[in-house]
């Protein structure tokens, strides 16, 4: 079974502090996702990954920046959090030979206070 | 970008209904996919399905490609298939997720 976790189920940050959101899969996908999900909004992407060390913009990337040094870690930074940036950000991941299915970790509640 | 529409946005039904949900999407896609989100906020992968038709127990959906619109099927519904149905639409990589349907299952 694919395995997509991610460091924290919740987490609490004060304006102005850096955020590290960590993500996680064990199943050797080249294909790694951040989204954000916010009632009445779905899943919006953030950033996306193809390859260890590439990165494309999503359709909100403003305000959040990303890294992936190693293949199956993906990380999502906020560079100085603010309080919009209060949300659910749920990480996927898949096969580039497999059509484009996605698989998703459990999620992380951040609250930015 | 492409646009995914959802309907209906709410459904609520008594457990052993069957019940169908639609996905539109304003463009072609390569990439169709339905998932369910569990109340703890899970999201799992229920259909890959750019075209055709495919079965998974009570679940079942089928893709119109030419008219841009997908089906999700549930039939006798159970309580543990209540949460969101998101549809996503797209490329290989990267998809557009609709709205989202939210159904709740009652005894």
């Amino acid at each position: 079974d694919v395995k997509v976790t991610q460091s924290s189920r919740y987490l609490v940050k004060r304006t102005g502090e850096k955020v590290f959101l960590e993500c996680v899969q064990d199943m050797d996908h080249e294909n790694m996702f951040w989204y954000r999900q916010d009632p009445g909004l779905g899943l919006r992407l953030i950033y996306f990954s193809y390859d260890v060390k590439m990165k494309e913009k999503g359709d909100i990337p403003e305000g959040y920046s990303v890294s992936r040094e190693k293949k199956e870690r993906f990380s999502l930074i906020l560079e100085s959090a603010s309080t919009n940036q209060t949300s659910m950000y749920l990480c996927a991941s898949s096969l580039a030979s497999d059509l484009g299915t996605q698989y998703f970790g459990p999620g992380t509640r951040l609250l930015v206070l | 970008g492409i646009q995914v529409e959802q309907s209906p946005p709410d459904l609520i039904l008594q457990e052993g209904a069957n019940s169908t949900l639609r996905c539109n999407f304003s463009d072609s896609v390569n990439n169709l996919q339905w998932f369910h989100q569990n109340p703890w906020g899970q999201l799992i992968n229920l259909f890959y399905i750019p075209s055709g038709t495919k079965q998974n127990g009570r679940l079942s959906a089928t893709t119109v490609a030419t008219e841009r619109y997908s089906l999700l099927y549930i039939s006798s519904s159970q309580t543990t298939d209540s949460g969101v149905y998101f549809c996503a639409g797209g490329g290989y990589q990267k998809v557009t997720f609709g709205t989202g349907t939210k159904l709740q299952v009652i005894p």
